[in-house]
């Protein structure tokens, strides 16, 4: 079975950019996460689904970042504009449900330069 | 809430040597799940093991096993017989009963030699 994907794998942009990162979790998995990981605060959540609602989006930095998440099958997170500090490792993972043992993505490596 | 630490930062080993890495938890729930992850150095989170707190079973799978003990709430995980392959960064994350956000420790990077 397909695990997490994610699309991009790295993304290089320019400040002021938009980013769109793509998320598909695992079929069946009704909880969605996006995470972001850097060297300084580790591995941090921003944005929890749950059959296709957002749940909790305190992680969320700032309204520069947007999460969606149209169907089942797929999620998007968007940075509009894009800033240097938004570089880092962004990670999707699903579950079955909510205190369920989360699947991680390959991730998407972001530099904003 | 809870709190997850992974006291030792980074471990260097040699090949073939047993290696244990440590997690200590607070949590003031009585229900609750403990899992390790791994993050070797390609970047993707690998999901290795998830207990619950009434089952205080120490697992063994392969060369991998994990002792978890209530009373000193600490789940430690050892490598027996290490392999460069082990070489990760390796995340103890508890999960609280009410919650759905695993706590993520720091991480403790394993390198071994060959």
């Amino acid at each position: 079975d397909a695990g997490v994907i994610q699309s991009p794998r790295h993304e290089v942009t320019e400040m002021g950019q938009e980013v769109t990162l793509r998320c598909k979790p695992i079929s069946g998995h009704n909880s969605l996460f996006w995470y972001r990981q850097t060297m300084m605060r580790g591995l941090e959540l921003l944005i929890y689904f749950n059959n296709n609602v957002p749940i909790d989006d305190s992680g969320m930095p700032e309204d520069r970042f947007s999460a969606k998440m149209p169907n089942a099958s797929f999620s998007t997170l968007k940075i509009q504009p894009s800033e240097p500090r938004d570089s880092a490792v962004y990670f999707c993972a699903s579950s079955l449900a909510g205190t369920d043992t989360q699947y991680f993505g390959p991730g998407t490596r972001l530099t904003v330069l | 809430a809870q709190k997850v630490t992974q006291a030792q930062t980074e471990i260097s080993v040699v090949e073939k040597e047993d290696v244990t890495l440590d997690c200590v938890y607070e949590t003031r729930d009585t229900t609750y799940y403990l899992f390790w992850y791994k993050q070797p150095p390609s970047g993707e989170l690998v999901f290795l093991i998830r207990r619950n707190s009434f089952d205080e079973q120490n697992e063994i799978s392969g060369r991998y096993s994990w002792n978890f003990q209530k009373s000193t709430s600490s789940f430690n995980f050892t490598i027996t017989a290490s392999q460069v392959v082990d070489s990760a960064v390796y995340f103890c994350a508890p999960l609280s009963g009410g919650s759905y956000i695993p706590t993520f420790g720091r991480g403790t990077s394993l390198i071994v030699h060959p």
